[in-house]
């Protein structure tokens, strides 16, 4: 257990559906990350949250928006899905720079 | 454009043997490199962290090397276990600024250990 929790592990959903994701960070970590990963592909990031505040924004479409609340659990959320959607998405968290990112199990997302 | 290329995209080897992975970057400024290792479906684990003044970190058997002049870093696996296969991912950190950074991800080396 990397400390790093995301829920569901799974989803199945429709197309033009809208989802979210959840994650919550490693106790005493403030930056929460997004990424997802299609199949064989490398990690994209999508957006970084530090202690509340959106910090970095990566290649995220206009139909996903993310934020992280003041326990500083994160959510994604994923909307008028399309099937090139279905990825795996990464939350992981860190306190600072020099410290290893932390990951979450991920979120199998699977659009029909 | 920052970018990590990783070699070889696969690669398959022989229980006990060692292998040598290769990570080659563009990003600058340069603040930090990181090994990461990914079973297939499941999040990556940090294997090793250098900042851009350490030649070499250990990790048990998983030894990385930098040469920041060169923009090189190789994971060097001893005497691999079955236990091995998986993706191995080079990331790079290009910033040294607080709070706000994004991290550069290789494509990954696909390491399959075979009895």
């Amino acid at each position: 257990d990397s400390g790093v929790t995301q829920t569901p592990k799974h989803l199945i959903t429709a197309t033009g559906q809208r989802v979210t994701l959840r994650c919550s960070p490693r106790s005493g970590d403030l930056s929460v990350y997004w990424y997802q990963q299609s199949l064989d592909q490398g990690l994209q990031f999508l957006i970084q949250y530090y202690n509340g505040e959106e910090r970095a924004k990566g290649n995220i479409l206009e139909r996903f928006s993310a934020q992280q609340f003041p326990d500083l659990h994160s959510e994604l959320n994923l909307s008028s899905l399309e099937l090139g959607d279905s990825a795996l998405y990464f939350c992981a968290s860190s306190v600072g720079i020099t410290q290893g990112y932390t990951f979450g199990s991920g979120t199998r997302l699977t659009v029909v | 454009k920052n970018q990590v290329e990783q070699s070889p995209q696969s690669l398959i080897i022989l229980e006990g043997k060692n292998c040598t992975l290769q990570c080659n970057y563009t990003v600058s400024p340069f603040s930090n490199l990181r090994w990461y290792k990914q079973d297939t479906g499941r999040g990556p684990v940090s294997l090793t962290i250098m900042t851009f003044s350490e030649n070499t970190k250990s990790n048990g058997r998983y030894t990385a090397t930098l040469d920041a002049d060169t923009k090189q870093s190789s994971l060097h696996i001893t005497a691999s276990q079955l236990s091995d296969s998986a993706s191995y991912i080079c990331v790079v950190s290009p910033t040294s600024g607080a709070g706000s950074y994004q991290l550069t991800f290789g494509k990954g080396t696909k390491l399959s250990v075979i009895p």
